[in-house]
């Protein structure tokens, strides 16, 4: 099992630019979710997903959007990228019942 | 508003000693997660508490959960340089879905 895997590892976007970052889990996970980090800061929740076609708001949505269309992937659009974007991104995902939640490795997004 | 909070945020300790982070969470949450996290590294699983009363141990980690006082704490034995990392604690949400509240991190150093 390759776990959550997430592409790209590093980009830079300029201001107003969008990009999808692409999240993939291979544990057959009913729950998916996408957290940032800022430098010295915690982790918080942006989006999550119970399901395939079934999405929520986190605590910081503002700027993102998801879809869930298969189990496996939940990728996070960003539109109109600002510099408060600036973050690492860290998808997750977990079963019901089970508790534990698997991070990927993370992508690293500047804006500039 | 959920909550959590860690103290201390850093912490600079010598081998061989013992210290304790403290994680205080706001809702009547029975669950609660730490993790592990290196520089520019992704979060690795350390515990999850379920329950009022759970302790779990993994080499010189020890974990704790009260529900009645909303405190979780890690307790560091004889440290040693490996456990140079950030630690945070998170709570999950009520009704499911396991979306995790994180608080901000506790910096360990642990000096020769």
């Amino acid at each position: 099992n390759a776990g959550v895997t997430q592409t790209p590892k590093f980009r830079i976007l300029k201001i107003g630019q969008s990009m999808t970052l692409q999240c993939t889990q291979d544990m057959n996970h009913n729950y998916m979710y996408w957290y940032r980090q800022d430098p010295g800061m915690g982790l918080k929740l942006i989006y999550y997903s119970v399901g395939a076609g079934i999405t929520d708001k986190g605590e910081v949505p503002n700027g993102y959007n998801v879809s869930r269309s298969t189990t496996e992937d939940f990728p996070l659009r960003l539109e109109l990228a600002a510099p408060s974007q600036t973050s690492v991104y860290f998808c997750a995902s977990s079963t019901p019942g089970w508790y534990e939640q698997y991070f990927g490795p993370g992508t690293r997004l500047t804006v500039t | 508003e959920l909550k959590v909070e860690q103290n201390p945020l850093f912490l600079s300790m010598q081998e061989g000693k013992n210290y304790t982070i403290y994680c205080n969470y706001s809702t009547t949450s029975d669950r609660l997660y730490w993790y592990r996290q290196d520089p520019g590294k992704s979060l690795e699983s350390l515990f999850v508490l379920l329950s009022n009363g759970a302790v779990k141990q993994e080499g010189r980690l020890m974990a704790s959960l009260d529900t009645k006082a909303r405190l979780s704490t890690l307790h560091i034995t004889a440290a040693v340089h490996d456990l140079s990392a950030t630690y945070f604690c998170a709570e999950a949400f009520q009704g499911g879905s396991e979306k995790l509240v994180f608080g901000k991190g506790t910096k360990l150093t642990v000096n020769p």
